[in-house]
């Protein structure tokens, strides 16, 4: 098995541009979560998808940040337009369920860079 | 939510065993306890997790206090590969909110050679 595959790793943009994360969940689960992770706040819940429908997006930003799912086997998370406090690593979760008892299996992130 | 204190960071002799403490002193009847560690430039990767019973896989144990308000995770021997940040995390097993994993700021562990 695969994992979770997230790209690009890393990402170098400048103030304004739309920026675009990918995530390919692990096949079979039917969760998918978005997390941020700062030094100032660290990891932090953006939006959860339950089978491609997005349950809870209380923790995106503002609407500056998108995500959706397409897809069983595809999501994107998008932010237009960027800016610099947006640089962080964005992970990609995905899980069988969202029960209290499933795992949660992390993609190895994007470093984003937002000059 | 319940809320979980850790210590800040802890040191470990390779080859020896590790405990590293949590306190949830407000945990739930359905607060299941989590653990998950994240490497260096890595993502989070689940440990272990239990509800009332100690439990015990291939990489660590759980001890869970009889009243439920503290639990150590042991690794039994630890190897340069554990030094990380170890996530201890209640998960309540009743509500909508039962997807959350919330992460503190855990416990940065170094192994010493």
């Amino acid at each position: 098995d695969a994992g979770v595959i997230q790209s690009p790793r890393h990402e170098v943009t400048e103030m304004g541009q739309e920026v675009t994360l990918r995530c390919k969940p692990i096949s079979g689960h039917n969760s998918l979560f978005w997390y941020r992770q700062t030094m100032m706040r660290g990891l932090e819940l953006l939006i959860y998808f339950n089978n491609n429908v997005p349950i809870d997006d209380s923790g995106m930003p503002e609407d500056r940040f998108s995500a959706k799912m397409p897809n069983a086997s595809f999501s994107t998370l998008k932010i237009q337009p960027s800016e610099p406090r947006d640089s962080a690593v964005y992970f990609c979760a995905s899980s069988f369920q969202a029960h209290s008892t499933d795992t949660q299996y992390f993609g190895p992130g994007t470093r984003l860079t937002v000059l | 939510d319940a809320k979980t204190t850790q210590p800040n960071s802890m040191e470990s002799n390779e080859e020896e065993p590790v405990h590293l403490p949590c306190n949830h002193s407000t945990i739930s009847g359905t607060d299941y306890i989590h653990w998950y560690r994240q490497l260096p430039s890595q993502g989070p990767e689940y440990v272990i997790h239990g509800l009332t019973s100690n439990v015990n896989n291939r990489m660590a144990s759980l001890a869970i206090a009889e009243d439920r308000k503290s639990s150590t995770l042991i690794l039994h021997r630890a190897t340069l590969r554990d030094a990380a940040v170890y996530y201890c995390i209640l998960r309540d097993a009743s509500g909508a909110g039962s997807y959350q994993l919330t992460f503190g700021k855990g416990t940065k562990l170094s192994v010493i050679p």
